[in-house]
């Protein structure tokens, strides 16, 4: 079955850039039935979507708009994983990060990596 | 954006009983609703989907149902691994979007 395996540092100073990656086994990062997603969980802003890579024949993205001036997220074929990039953090950025699956046909979250915990601080 | 509002968003509740759970949407999602099980420290687990279908290896007194904008949760005898945060989360269009949250704590 899919597993998900999350990487990356815990702490990013304010004003610099966010950078986390899921490794994948038991699929492909190319399948066309999934979409590869990054969430994050807060006490302030509780279960946030942040955004999804995902490819049907060319590879497509999709982010919330509360981050879209700030985040990329890519896919690494060659390494079978997709990455999370934020840019310009700051401390209401602090958060437990998540990379996700998310089923194109029955439209899920499933699964889910281990999660990661990143303090914005100086 | 939808909304995703979820009642109570905590409750007291011992071995045994039965709970029910509520997440309202801010407009129809048909039966593009989710629910996830959290535990301290864990990442959420799928629980339900398509607001009734009930995902491999979860026991059957979880249970879901609803259409449109009001769903509901149950749980039909309580166990001591229930106690849980619940969440629920439309995939009816982006940005995907969960509820606040429903935790059960022991009685």
């Amino acid at each position: 079955q899919v597993q998900l395996q999350q990487s990356g540092p815990g702490l990013v100073k304010p004003s610099q850039t966010l950078s986390l990656t899921c490794a994948i086994s038991g699929d492909s990062v190319s399948s066309n039935s999934v979409a590869w997603n990054w969430i994050r969980q807060s006490p302030s802003r509780g279960l946030e979507w942040l955004g999804r890579t995902y490819y049907r024949s060319k590879w497509y993205n999709d982010y919330a708009v509360s981050v879209k001036s700030r985040i990329t997220i890519n896919p690494d074929t060659s390494k079978n994983q997709f990455s999370l990039q934020l840019n310009s953090v700051t401390p209401e950025d602090t958060a437990v990060y998540y990379c996700a699956t998310y089923d194109r046909n029955y439209k899920y979250f499933d699964p889910w990596g281990q999660g990661t915990l990143v303090t914005v601080s100086s | 954006d939808i909304q995703m509002t979820q009642s109570p968003s905590s409750l007291s509740a011992s071995v045994g009983d039965r709970v029910t759970i509520t997440c309202r949407a801010s407009q129809s999602i048909s039966s593009y609703l989710n629910w996830y099980q959290q535990k301290p420290g864990k990442a959420p687990n799928l629980l339900i989907y398509a607001a009734s279908s009930l995902q491999s290896g979860v026991p059957s007194r979880f249970s879901g149902s609803g259409s449109g904008t009001d769903f509901t949760l149950t749980i039909s005898s309580l166990q001591p691994e229930d106690f849980a945060t619940y969440y629920c989360q439309q995939s009816y269009n982006t940005p995907l979007t969960f509820g606040g949250g429903t935790k059960v704590e022991i009685e």
